[in-house]
């Protein structure tokens, strides 16, 4: 398996713009977790799904954020509006909940809000 | 709500000196813990996990980690570094009553010197 894939791996917009992150976890798995990494806050959990389901949605910031998981293969977490202060590192990462084994992390997107 | 501490933001050490990352965590239910790295611009690395058993585990690039539960503890050690462990280092705790949502610390950033 080529692990947990994420796109695109670099993102610059302007203040207002709709952003949208991707994210293919790992075959088999049915946890996928959405973090936010910044030198301030370190690392954040934002949501997570359990077969596809919201489980835990208590660390999106505000309603500008939106994550999505329409099926066992595919993520999006979707900002709109964006502004300067979501400027971060995204990571998606995916867990075989049933073998309660670790995250597996994708290698991130870097977000930059001008 | 569990939790998780790391005591040191930062750790300066000496090629082959001996380092200990620090990592208390707060759980009311029986716990995983798990120690991951992230070197510069990437995703983060398991570098080993406590599910149950041994106490004392090891894991890749000779680290090793003892899980204290009196103490609430899963210390991360390494009796020599390199260069090469030069990263971040994050400590993490889940549970199956958490639905298995992982939680880290603040990170410890180790800085190995020659």
């Amino acid at each position: 398996d080529a692990g947990v894939i994420q796109s695109p791996r670099h993102e610059v917009t302007e203040m207002g713009q709709e952003v949208t992150l991707r994210c293919k976890p790992i075959s088999g798995h049915n946890s996928l977790f959405w973090y936010r990494q910044t030198m301030m806050r370190g690392l954040e959990l934002l949501i997570y799904f359990n077969n596809n389901v919201p489980i835990d949605d208590s660390g999106m910031p505000e309603d500008r954020f939106s994550a999505k998981m329409p099926n066992a293969s595919f993520s999006t977490l979707k900002i709109q509006p964006s502004e300067p202060r979501d400027s971060a590192v995204y990571f998606c990462a995916s867990s075989s909940r049933s073998e309660n084994t670790e995250a597996f992390f994708g290698q991130g997107t870097r977000l930059t809000v001008v | 709500a569990q939790s998780v501490t790391q005591l040191d933001s930062q750790v300066p050490v000496f090629e082959e000196a001996p380092v200990e990352l620090r990592c208390n965590y707060s759980s009311s239910v029986s716990v995983y813990l798990f120690w991951y790295v992230q070197y510069p611009n990437q995703g983060l690395q398991l570098l080993l996990k406590y599910l149950s058993g041994s106490t004392l585990v090891k894991g890749i690039n000779g680290f090793e980690a003892e899980f204290n539960k009196s103490q609430t503890s899963f210390h991360l050690r390494k009796p020599s570094v390199h260069i090469s462990d030069t990263a971040e280092y994050f400590c993490a705790v889940s549970s199956k009553a958490a639905g298995n949502k992982l939680t880290f610390g603040g990170g410890t950033r180790v800085l190995v010197k020659p």
